[in-house]
């Protein structure tokens, strides 16, 4: 069972467009994890959000923990062709991760 | 950074045959690796945790005796997937927690994708 549902499920966009992905949940988390997807690869962690409001950057990239800890979103401004991928958010609950439902972006030039 | 090496990273086999899937972590020691499946344009679903020295934990509705979990050392974790069938057909990747990294930080291995004829 997924705790975390990731909205919108897919999406597709041109170069240089701006794009939300949501990672909604009712339950609290202590943390939240982002994680970036590539085909046939490993998930590759972005970011670790702590504190609710917490607003962290990574270049183009905004991610906002909510202020309850139930949700979290991640904004990319002008998208890029390598963004394309499969992101991802989850809770670290202890030992164990356990993923969102994930978004896919397709980025096209 | 810490690296986890999966392989191989593609097998195709008949069924009914096993097949093995090898996750080591390379530069560190991992006394917990975890084994995810994901099918294709979903999300990744934890199956296991494998526990060096101990029995893995199964998650519900996984089943122990079709996914068998080696974890003999403290680099190595198994998945043997027995008397393989079509449906068992995905992507399987395996990770592991470097516990001198902050922020809880797990490391993924590059998938091994598994396709049963």
């Amino acid at each position: 069972t997924q705790l975390l549902e990731q909205s919108p499920q897919f999406l597709s966009i041109q170069e240089g467009e701006n794009l939300t992905v949501y990672c909604n949940s009712s339950s609290v988390f202590s943390s939240l994890q982002w994680y970036r997807q590539e085909p046939g690869e490993g998930p590759v962690l972005l970011v670790t959000v702590v504190t609710g409001g917490e607003v962290k950057k990574l270049k183009r990239l905004t991610f906002q923990f909510g202020d309850a800890r139930k949700d979290s979103s991640l904004h990319i401004t002008a998208a890029q062709t390598g963004d394309t991928g499969l992101y991802l958010c989850a809770p670290p609950r202890g030992h164990k991760l356990i993923f969102g439902t994930g978004t896919r972006l397709q980025v096209f030039p | 950074g810490a690296v986890v090496s999966q392989h191989p990273s593609r097998v195709i086999c008949k069924s009914g045959t096993s097949v093995k899937i090898e996750c080591r972590s390379l530069d560190f020691q991992a006394t917990t690796m975890f084994w995810y499946r994901q099918f294709p344009k979903q999300s990744l679903m934890l199956m296991a945790t494998s526990n060096e020295g101990s029995k893995a934990t199964y998650e519900q509705g996984v089943e122990k005796d079709k996914f068998l979990i080696n974890h003999a050392s403290l680099t190595l974790s198994t998945l043997t997937v027995t008397s393989a069938h079509p449906e068992d057909s995905s992507f399987y990747i395996c990770s592991a927690r470097d516990l001198k990294e902050a922020n809880e930080k797990l490391f993924f291995g590059s998938g091994t994708q598994l396709s049963v004829l």
